[in-house]
């Protein structure tokens, strides 16, 4: 059973608009999240974490948001860029930090 | 760059045949991880590795076997592959003080 959602398999943005990415989690007992990117026939690549005891974390164009109540996190991308057009995976693990559970990815496309 | 590097990068093969897939990663880190990618999946974690000989299972474990003899290197092993293991295999090691995971290219295998 997925115990990371991704629910929305594609989203297109115009160029400079935000882009939201959403995800959902099972497991209460997760306590760090994490955003990467991935291109076409390259690995991911980590974009932004979040721990639990936190609700915002922002990096430049890039802020993802915790609701633990909802179990739901979400990231945002302002201005989105066309370089920004990938799939996105968000992923969570627990105390030990030794599994990392993923979603099924979301594909951003960003309209010049 | 997180100096991993995963052999061969493709690989086409018949089932019934044994494959291994290399990990080798340059900065000494404890922790290693298996992956594959599948549509309509994500990312799922297939064997893990927190020390030399130490290794666990992660989610879909079954059909693949791990080795880890030397801190640098990383083996899976299919020992008789299925088409059902046709897949994008990613390597990722996490540095001890980080919860972020960072990865390797991918191994495209075909199983025929």
């Amino acid at each position: 059973d997925q115990q990371v959602k991704q629910n929305s398999p594609s989203l297109s943005v115009q160029e400079g608009r935000i882009s939201i990415l959403n995800c959902d989690y099972t497991n209460s007992m997760f306590d760090y999240f994490l955003w990467y990117k991935k291109y076409p026939a390259e690995g991911p690549t980590f974009l932004i974490s979040i721990s639990s005891i936190k609700d915002k974390n922002e990096d430049g164009r890039f802020t993802v948001f915790l609701n633990k109540s909802a179990k739901h996190l979400s990231l945002h991308i302002v201005p989105s860029q066309p370089g920004d057009s990938a799939v996105y995976f968000c992923a969570a693990s627990g105390e030990t930090g030794n599994q990392f559970y993923f979603g099924t990815g979301t594909s951003l496309t960003v309209i010049p | 760059d997180a100096g991993i590097t995963q052999s061969p990068r493709h690989k086409v093969t018949e089932t019934g045949t044994p494959v291994t897939l290399r990990c080798h990663q340059t900065e000494n880190h404890r922790y290693m991880y298996w992956y594959r990618q599948d549509p309509g999946h994500g990312l799922r974690l297939i064997h893990y590795s927190y020390g030399v000989k130490d290794t666990d299972k992660g989610e879909v474990s079954d059909g693949y076997s791990v080795s880890r003899s030397k801190t640098e290197d990383f083996l899976l092993t299919l020992e008789s592959a299925t088409s059902s293991q046709t897949s994008v295999y990613f390597c990722a090691i996490r540095p001890t003080s980080y919860n972020e995971q960072f990865f390797g290219p991918g191994t495209r295998l075909t199983v025929l």
